[in-house]
């Protein structure tokens, strides 16, 4: 299995420019996860999808930032205008039901300046 | 609201030593994760504790859980430098979401 997959994996952007950040999660996971990662805020969960479907977006910082998840293969979270408070790392993790772990598994990130 | 705090934030230890890192949490939980993240890289999955009493072993580390004191503790045994890392909790939140701790970073020295 090739894991969860991010692209790109570096984007460096000028501030006011739109960013669209890209997920592959494993295949026949039916959760996904987007979260930030800060040294000052460290890890924080975004947005999470069930099916496709948004179940809790309460971390999604401002309207700033939106997410989709066309089919269960494909998930983008968009940052229009980004600012360079947005710069940090983004993860993309998912999970299925099926094994009552729930344990997340995580793609290699998106590393975001913006300048 | 689930809060989770690890202790120490930075841990510096000679290699061949003994350490315990902490992992406190703020309301129940039943399950509870350690992942390791190397510098610029991303996470990856070490223990997944599902039961109050659990116990885990991989090499040199050893996790386990206690629910009833909300903690759990990630025991490094003759660390070695390949350790050097940061370690994080992660506490469920109802059953998907985690709370991550704030992390550990440890830095074994030769």
């Amino acid at each position: 299995d090739a894991g969860v997959i991010q692209s790109p994996r570096h984007e460096v952007t000028e501030m006011g420019q739109e960013v669209t950040l890209r997920c592959k999660p494993i295949s026949g996971h039916d959760y996904l996860f987007w979260y930030r990662q800060t040294m000052m805020r460290g890890l924080e969960l975004l947005i999470y999808f069930n099916n496709n479907v948004p179940i809790d977006d309460s971390g999604m910082p401002e309207d700033r930032f939106s997410a989709k998840m066309p089919n269960a293969s494909f998930s983008t979270l968009k940052i229009q205008p980004s600012e360079p408070r947005d710069s940090a790392v983004y993860f993309c993790a998912s999970s299925f039901t099926a094994g009552r772990s729930y344990e997340q598994y995580f793609g290699p990130g998106t590393r975001l300046t913006v300048t | 609201e689930l809060k989770v705090e690890q202790n120490p934030l930075f841990l510096s230890m000679q290699e061949g030593k003994n350490y315990t890192i902490y992992c406190n949490y703020s309301t129940t939980s039943d399950r509870l994760y350690w992942y390791r993240q190397d510098p610029g890289k991303s996470l990856e999955s070490l223990f997944v504790l599902l039961s109050n009493g659990a116990v885990k072993q991989e090499g040199r580390l050893m996790a386990s859980l206690d629910t009833k004191a909300r903690l759990s503790t990630l025991h490094i045994t003759a660390a070695v430098h390949d350790l050097s890392a940061t370690y994080f909790c992660a506490v469920a939140s109802g059953t998907y979401k985690y709370i991550f701790g704030t992390g550990t970073r440890l830095k074994v020295l030769a």
